[in-house]
């Protein structure tokens, strides 16, 4: 069974300051990554995708990827209060088409 | 921005009845999929379809279950005989192509069966 693994959280940052969410996924053959934002009630929203080693940037949002250690992390810099959600991090395996989700992380921003 | 439309936003369902929940993927994209999630739990993935056949699907999704493109814009789920445990919430998604390709959702239809 392939498994996406994400703490539960929550994760509590003050306003300003960077989050850091982590995910590590157990299919080494995996070849495609993406964050999800999950407001409570609502659908998953499309925050970031990689497919290579190192880091992508967009905006305040860095996603990052260790295939070797396969890991993925997605740091969320000046981090404000409509930043708290609950991110999903996703993968698809080689070979598939499905996407499969973590639990997702609960991030709390506080004023 | 282009997105993808689910309808009904909720379904109400008696045990035992069937149900249709209906999809528009957005209009360029060639690979749909349905996911569901059960309140308080992960984001599962049911089945995708590609080129009117379904191209993978999960062990959740067995006979009761299946999926259609009627015409050239709907993308359809029917769920035969409900069970209390099919009460979730059920996310249409479609891609440009598949494997390495973003996928985008809807805002689901949130179905209840009583």
């Amino acid at each position: 069974q392939k498994e996406v693994e994400q703490n539960s959280g929550p994760l509590s940052v003050p306003e300003g300051a960077i989050a850091s969410l982590n995910c590590t996924y157990s299919d080494r053959g995996s070849q495609s990554f993406f964050w999800y934002r999950q407001y409570s009630g609502k659908s998953p929203e499309l925050i970031m995708f990689i497919y290579s080693n190192g880091d992508k940037e967009d905006g305040r949002f860095t996603a990052q990827l260790n295939k070797a250690s396969q890991y993925v992390s997605l740091l969320i810099r000046d981090s404000q209060p409509s930043d708290s959600a609950t991110y999903l991090c996703a993968v698809i395996g080689a070979g598939f088409q499905k996407l499969v989700f973590g639990t997702g992380t609960r991030l709390l921003v506080s004023p | 921005e282009p997105e993808v439309t689910q309808t009904p936003s909720h379904q109400v369902t008696q045990m035992g009845q069937e149900v249709i929940l209906r999809c528009v993927p957005i209009s360029n994209h060639l690979y749909f999929y349905w996911y569901r999630q059960i309140l308080g739990q992960k984001v599962e993935f049911l089945v995708s379809f590609y080129n009117n056949e379904i191209s993978e699907k999960s062990e959740i999704f067995d006979d009761q279950f299946s999926v259609e493109r009627p015409d050239g814009s709907n993308f359809t789920l029917k769920i035969r005989s409900t069970k209390l445990e099919d009460s979730a919430m059920y996310f249409c998604a479609s891609s440009l192509t598949a494997s390495n390709q973003p996928q985008h959702f809807g805002d689901g239809t949130r179905l209840s069966i009583l």
